[in-house]
């Protein structure tokens, strides 16, 4: 009965190296969703996995960030050329179904990214 | 998707009643109103959900009136452990995704 889990849970990256974040959602979750949470704000959603497939990917905020879920299960936000204003907290998120608005959605710790 | 307005910050003492008041003037008929908690270095965390009248579950109640332009969670006989930041949410449901859209959320400060 493990929740979801992120890794690193700290990580620190000087301006314009590449970070790769990671996922585990709860094993048979469908769904699974990235948000950034920077400092006092609610998190901000950037994309969101049905299974393997990427539905939307709106709040991306620009081409240096990207995502994938290859197997639907475990998946790895990447960030490109990091830049300070990319610090904040990483939230990945999950929920058993697909296309239900009222699920539950359970979150991760987070990852907190500091850029240097 | 329904804007949602909520206090930004409430205090309180030990055992308590609280109750959190969330304003969603636009909210569409199939909208669900949410609310999650969210302790510090933590993900946030589901409370409670409703569509309309009250809903209770062994943590809080949420109450919404007939027009559903708002709602109010309560929490019962709050601890210091209730301290957080609680998020109301209407309209999750967007197009063809579930994502969840936060607003600030209301910092709740319980005091000994």
């Amino acid at each position: 009965g493990a929740g979801v889990s992120q890794s690193p849970r700290y990580k620190v990256a000087k301006r314009g190296q590449d970070v790769a974040l990671r996922c585990d959602p709860i094993s048979g979750h469908v769904s699974l969703f990235w948000y950034q949470q920077a400092l006092g704000q609610g998190p901000e959603f950037l994309t969101y996995f049905q299974n393997e497939a990427q539905l939307d990917k709106s709040g991306l905020p620009s081409d240096r960030f990207f995502a994938e879920r290859p197997e639907g299960s475990v998946s790895t936000l990447k960030i490109q050329r990091t830049q300070q204003e990319d610090s904040a907290v990483y939230l990945c998120a999950s929920s058993p179904r697909q296309g239900v608005g009222t699920d539950t959605q359970y979150f991760g710790p987070g990852t907190r990214l500091t850029v240097l | 998707l329904a804007k949602t307005t909520q206090p930004i910050s409430m205090d309180s003492y030990e055992g308590q009643e609280v109750n959190i008041t969330c304003s969603h003037n636009n909210i569409a008929t199939n909208d669900y109103i949410t609310w999650y908690q969210q302790f510090p270095s933590q993900g946030p965390r589901f409370i409670i959900q409703g569509y309309k009248t009250k809903v209770t579950n062994e943590v809080a109640s949420l109450f919404i009136p007939a027009d559903r332009k708002s709602s109010t969670l309560s929490l019962p006989r709050v601890s210091l452990s209730d301290t957080a930041v609680y998020y109301c949410l209407v309209g999750a449901r967007a197009r063809n995704t579930d994502k969840l859209i936060f607003g600030t959320g209301t910092r709740l400060q319980v005091f000994p």
